[in-house]
C-alpha cells in the first residue's frame, strides 16, 4: 500500500498570506496524485488532479507541482474561504489512499 | 446538473447490516466507475470500494474486504454498498464519488454523504 505523509499537520496563516503543503507518496507515483478541499460539515471537493491541473471551476491561486514521491499545493494569497483542511489522494496503485490531511487555519 | 444522492445510513447493532444506495443524476453514469469513501468522526478521508463501469472489476480496502459488497445498477444510474457484520470501526459517513472511466481522474464529484453509526 502507498503511504501519502502530509506535511505540515496544521498551518497557522492570516489571509493574503502564501500557504505551501506538502504530500509525500512511500513509492513513486508518477504524477498521478491530487489534492482536495474540505470544510466542516461537507463533502471534499476537487482541486487538482494529476499533480498540476486545476479541476473545473477551482481559482488560479491554487496550484499544485511534483512528480514521483514529492508533491506540493501552493495557495498564493489566502482568502478568507481557504481556510479548510486539505487532503491528497494517489490512484496510481491499489488500494487508492489518501494522505492524513492538513489543516489551514486562521492565525 | 451533476448529483450523487446518498441513502440508507443509520445506526446498527454489531454483527448487523446496513445497505447503503448512491443515486446518480446530470451526467452519463455509464461514462464512471463509482467509489465508496468513508470518513470516521474527526478522521480523514478512507477510500472503501471501486467497481467498474460494466461491474466486471471490482477492489475493496482490506478493511472491509469478505464484509461489503459493492454492486451498480447502470439502468437505475445506482450505486450500491451491502455492509455485513458491521463493527465499531465503521461508524463514519460515507460518500460516493465518481471516477472517469475505469482508471481516469478520481472523485471530482461527491455526495453530500450518508452517517453510519454502529453501537449497541
Amino acid at each position: 500500500e502507498i503511504v501519502l505523509t502530509q506535511s505540515p499537520a496544521t498551518l497557522s496563516l492570516s489571509p493574503g498570506e502564501r500557504a505551501t503543503l506538502s504530500c509525500r507518496a512511500s513509492q513513486s507515483i508518477s504524477s498521478y496524485l491530487a489534492w482536495f478541499q474540505q470544510k466542516p460539515g461537507q463533502a471534499p471537493r476537487l482541486l487538482i488532479y494529476d499533480a498540476f491541473n486545476r479541476a473545473t471551476g477551482i481559482p488560479a491561486r491554487f496550484s499544485g507541482s511534483g512528480s514521483g514521491t514529492d508533491f506540493t499545493l501552493t495557495i498564493s494569497s489566502l482568502e478568507p474561504e481557504d481556510f479548510a483542511v486539505y487532503y491528497c489522494q494517489q490512484r496510481s496503485m491499489w488500494p487508492l489512499t489518501f494522505g492524513g490531511g492538513t489543516k489551514v487555519e486562521i492565525k | 446538473e451533476v448529483q450523487l444522492v446518498e441513502s440508507g445510513g443509520g445506526l446498527v447493532q454489531p454483527g448487523g447490516s446496513l445497505r447503503l444506495s448512491c443515486v446518480a443524476s446530470g451526467f452519463i453514469f455509464n461514462g464512471y466507475s463509482m467509489n465508496w469513501v468513508r470518513q470516521a468522526p474527526g478522521k480523514g478521508l478512507e477510500w472503501v470500494s471501486y467497481i467498474s463501469i460494466s461491474g466486471s472489476m471490482i477492489h475493496y480496502a482490506d478493511s472491509v474486504k469478505g464484509r461489503f459488497t459493492i454492486s451498480r445498477d447502470n439502468a437505475m444510474n445506482a450505486l450500491f454498498l451491502q455492509m455485513n457484520s458491521l463493527r465499531a470501526e465503521d461508524t463514519a459517513v460515507y460518500y460516493c464519488a465518481r471516477r472517469l472511466g475505469d482508471s481516469g481522474v478520481c472523485f471530482d464529484y461527491w455526495g453530500q454523504g450518508t452517517l453510519v453509526t454502529v453501537s449497541s
